[in-house]
């Protein structure tokens, strides 16, 4: 089925730990997200890239890295984690315009 | 900074009911508007998306309106079923592709 891919679906790390959230859409869009959600604040933006090539930061993008590998592909990086990175990670595709966003299952990251 | 509010927060209606969803938002000049739904430990599921120049959009027994002006968009729901219950998420286009999120309604359809 066509749609966003995020891998993997859950974790679980030790303060200090590094890992990389790996995400893929095959419906040739040409943005990319990285979310998280967490109760109470809602999702909030982490990351985006608007093309292959760039990408930007969003509201909570500290202790953040992303590479946009290529087109298909958008990963999200923590460097050193901290259990105020426990939270449900979300990445999504879109196309410019009219289509609206489409959203990958989630990755559940627990930090200890 | 725009703001997205929903309200309420939690509803619970008989299974049958019509029902609305609420959402304002702060910053008129938003380019789409979207709806979501999202089932407990579950991701993003896209309902309906609004574009700027729209009032509404219609998919099955849901019904979505935008009024740009007074910074406000409704989900309304036919007929409700226990299958319907799920949290419902706004969200606006800021620009043309960053989007910001309500907090959502959770809804309960009883039997």
């Amino acid at each position: 089925n066509a749609g966003v891919t995020q891998t993997p679906k859950f974790q679980v790390l030790k303060t200090g730990q590094s890992m990389t959230l790996q995400c893929a859409q095959d419906m040739n869009h040409n943005s990319m997200y990285w979310y998280r959600q967490d109760p109470g604040m809602g999702l909030r933006l982490i990351y985006y890239s608007a093309s292959e090539g760039t990408t930007d930061k969003g509201e909570v993008p500290n202790g953040y890295n992303v590479s946009r590998l290529n087109k298909r592909e958008f990963s999200l990086r923590l460097e050193s984690a901290a259990p105020s990175q426990t939270s449900v990670y979300f990445c999504a595709s879109s196309e410019t315009g009219s289509i609206g966003y489409t959203f990958g299952s989630g990755t559940r990251l627990t930090v200890v | 900074k725009q703001e997205v509010t929903q309200i309420p927060a939690a509803l619970s209606v008989p299974e049958g009911e019509n029902l609305v969803l609420n959402c304002s938002f702060t910053d008129s000049a938003i380019y789409n508007l979207q709806w979501f739904r999202q089932d407990p430990g579950k991701g993003l599921t896209s309902l309906l998306l609004i574009q700027s120049s729209q009032r509404e959009q219609t998919s099955g027994r849901l019904n979505a309106s935008l009024d740009k002006s007074s910074g406000r968009s409704t989900l309304y729901i036919a007929a409700s079923q226990p299958g319907d219950s799920a949290t419902y998420l706004c969200a606006v286009f800021q620009g043309a592709q960053k989007l910001v999120f309500g907090q959502g309604t959770r809804l309960t359809i009883n039997p």
